[in-house]
Order: C-alpha cells, then sequence, then structure tokens
C-alpha cells in the first residue's frame, strides 16, 4: 500500500514536444504528491507539487494533473527542451508524517534536439 | 546562501566496515531527513531528525542509526556493511513554514566491495 508506481519507464520526445510521466498509489491517506527532477551526479530538486484538493496546477511549461478517484497523478512538460533531459520522480507523503515520501521508480526523459 | 551539503562525496567502504555520512543543512532549517538512492531506482526513505531526535523510519535495518547536533547538521551511521547498502545517500532538509518542501543535497556515493 506504501508503494508509488510510475511509468514509463523512459522517454524520449522532440524538442517542441509535450513529455508526459504517469504515476499511480494505493495509500488513500497520502495527501501531498510532488514530483522532483533530477539530473546524474545532482540531487533531486522540487519541480512542482499538488493537494489532492484541486485537480490541476499549472507552474510555467509544467502542469500535474490529479485524478483522486483513480488514484492517479500525472506531469506533463509542454514545449519540452534538451535541457529538461533528466530523471523524473513521482512521490507522495502525509503532511503530518512529515518528510517520510514513497518514491516512484523514476523516468528518464531525453529530449532530442 | 548555502544549500544541503553533504559530505564525503564519493567512499569505498570493505563488506563488514561501518561508515559515517555528514550533512549540513540549508541555513535556516532545522529539519533534517535521510534517504539512500540505488542505481536506477527511487530514494527510500532511511529516517528524519528534528530537535535532535529520531521522528520517523523508515524500513531500515538498525545497522542504519543516526544522529543530529545542536546545529541542525546530522550524521548518518551504518554498520556492517553490506555489498546492498552501497548507493547514494541523500540528505534533504527542510524548515517552519515550508511544509513538506524538502530541499535535497548532491549526495554520497557509497560503494562496498
Amino acid at each position: 500500500q506504501q508503494q508509488v508506481k510510475q511509468s514509463p519507464q523512459s522517454l524520449i520526445v522532440q524538442k517542441g514536444g509535450i513529455s508526459i510521466i504517469n504515476c499511480a498509489y494505493e495509500n488513500t491517506a497520502f495527501d501531498y504528491f510532488p514530483w522532483y527532477q533530477q539530473f546524474p551526479g545532482k540531487g533531486p530538486a522540487l519541480l512542482i507539487a499538488i493537494r489532492p484538493d484541486v485537480s490541476e496546477k499549472k507552474e510555467g511549461r509544467f502542469t500535474i494533473s490529479f485524478n483522486k478517484s483513480a488514484k492517479q497523478f500525472s506531469l506533463h512538460i509542454m514545449d519540452s527542451q534538451p535541457g529538461d533531459s533528466a530523471t523524473y520522480f513521482c512521490a507522495a507523503s502525509i503532511l503530518d508524517y512529515g518528510q517520510n515520501f514513497v518514491f516512484g521508480p523514476g523516468t528518464r526523459l531525453s529530449v532530442l534536439p | 546562501d548555502a544549500g544541503v551539503t553533504q559530505s564525503p562525496t564519493h567512499l569505498i567502504k570493505t563488506r563488514g566496515q561501518q561508515v559515517t555520512l555528514r550533512c549540513s543543512p540549508k541555513s535556516g532549517h532545522d529539519t533534517v531527513s535521510w534517504y539512500q538512492q540505488a542505481l536506477g531506482q527511487g530514494p527510500q526513505f532511511i529516517f528524519q531528525y528534528y530537535e535532535e531526535e529520531e521522528r520517523q523510519r523508515g524500513n531500515f535495518p538498525d545497522r542504519f542509526s543516526g544522529h543530529q547536533f545542536p546545529n541542525y547538521s546530522s550524521e548518518l551511521n551504518v554498520n556492517a556493511l553490506l555489498l546492498g547498502d552501497s548507493a547514494l545517500y541523500l540528505c534533504a532538509s527542510t524548515g517552519k513554514g515550508l511544509g513538506n518542501t524538502i530541499y535535497f543535497g548532491e549526495g554520497s556515493w557509497l560503494t562496498v566491495v
């Protein structure tokens, strides 16, 4: 129940295209869903996060869509750029439980120039 | 403003040995958590420290222990190292008013041979 599933494992997109990464969870107690971006040799960096009381959140080219009934959420990267090439992790946590995040296995995104 | 800093960046240990990893949180942060990231996988929560006490713990054996100092810096200790302990160890910090927004360091790469 603590698992967060993520797909696809890898993704190749042309420059200017839309990258879509999907995640699913089981634990309905989760109430905070962040996405992290990780470049090789670096620690993960927070991209965008959502609470389950909204269905969508947009920050620049990054959008999270959240479907509470399906227990799924996704990251959309619009106008993908080569600089977006990195590994993306979805995660989930229970706000009252502090920083005990459950991470998905990651998606390696490659944006071709 | 320095971010989360970790040391050492890389180290090699022999099976059965003990290792200590160090973390200085971002300025103004008082809560530190540790994660283990195996190659090609998402980070896994080890434990969280606040006010010099372990507040939460993930599914890791007692060989993994930690400490937080009065200046909020932290150490992760791993005893009786196993080959499977080879991973990137990430420290993350947060502070009052930041909710569940955590900032990761670049990690310490541990190789057990």
